[in-house]
């Protein structure tokens, strides 16, 4: 198993510009999130999924947008970037049901820097 | 509302010290699930431990021992003889039963450990 994967690692866009931070797992997990990492804030979650063509709003929805079409898939939307977007973004996913432990598995994180 | 606090910003010890981080919780369900996660510089995150709100024994693991105590609402871990290696950031999280948040991780605000040689 690869476990939780996301791609690029790095990331530099100008100010306005839209990208998408890909997610895939393949552990047959059905939830699924998003989380941004700033400095002094711990992670703060931004989108989840409790499964294909599910999703929700975490935290810190705004300038962002997921969408969950397959159960390996959680891609993450910058519509048009902007300098308070700079942060790591971790992929996390958990196959917690009822009773279950909720463990998360986390991917490695995309750098990513707005100019 | 659930909240995690890790009031500790940075400590710095002095190898073989011990040290205790800790991890104070507000929630309002019965069932819930805290969580430590080790954060080295290379910046991936490396689960530590899981506890569920109704198993309130110590747990040691190496080095490493937890200290789960409901009546005061914290979660405090505790590194024994630590070690340069263990120099991270340390990030207490707490989730609540999968019914009512589908596995979502509330996290603190980390905890830098420093441990110099």
């Amino acid at each position: 198993n690869a476990g939780v994967t996301q791609t690029p690692k790095f990331q530099v866009l100008k100010t306005g510009q839209s990208m998408t931070l890909q997610c895939a797992q393949d552990m047959n997990h059905e939830y699924m999130s998003w989380y941004r990492q700033d400095p002094g804030m711990g992670l703060r979650l931004i989108h989840y999924s409790v499964g294909a063509g599910i999703t929700d709003q975490g935290e810190v929805p705004n300038g962002y947008n997921v969408s969950r079409s397959t159960t390996e898939d959680f891609p993450l939307r910058l519509l048009s970037a902007a300098p308070s977007q700079t942060s790591v973004y971790f992929c996390a996913s958990s196959y917690s049901r009822t009773g279950g432990t909720n463990e998360q598995f986390f991917g490695p994180g995309t750098r990513l820097t707005v100019l | 509302a659930q909240k995690v606090t890790q009031a500790q910003t940075e400590i710095s010890v002095v190898e073989k010290e011990d040290v205790t981080l800790d991890c104070v919780y507000e929630t309002r369900d019965t069932t819930y699930y805290l969580f430590w996660y080790k954060q080295p510089p290379s910046g991936e995150l490396v689960f530590l431990i899981r506890r569920n709100s109704f198993d309130e024994q110590n747990e040691i693991s190496g080095r490493y021992s937890w200290n789960f105590q409901k009546s005061t609402s914290s979660f405090n871990f505790t590194i024994t003889a630590s070690q340069v290696v263990d120099s991270a950031v340390y990030f207490c999280a707490l989730s609540e039963a999968w019914e009512t948040s589908g596995s979502r991780l509330t996290f603190g605000e980390g905890t830098q450990l420093t441990v110099n040689p």
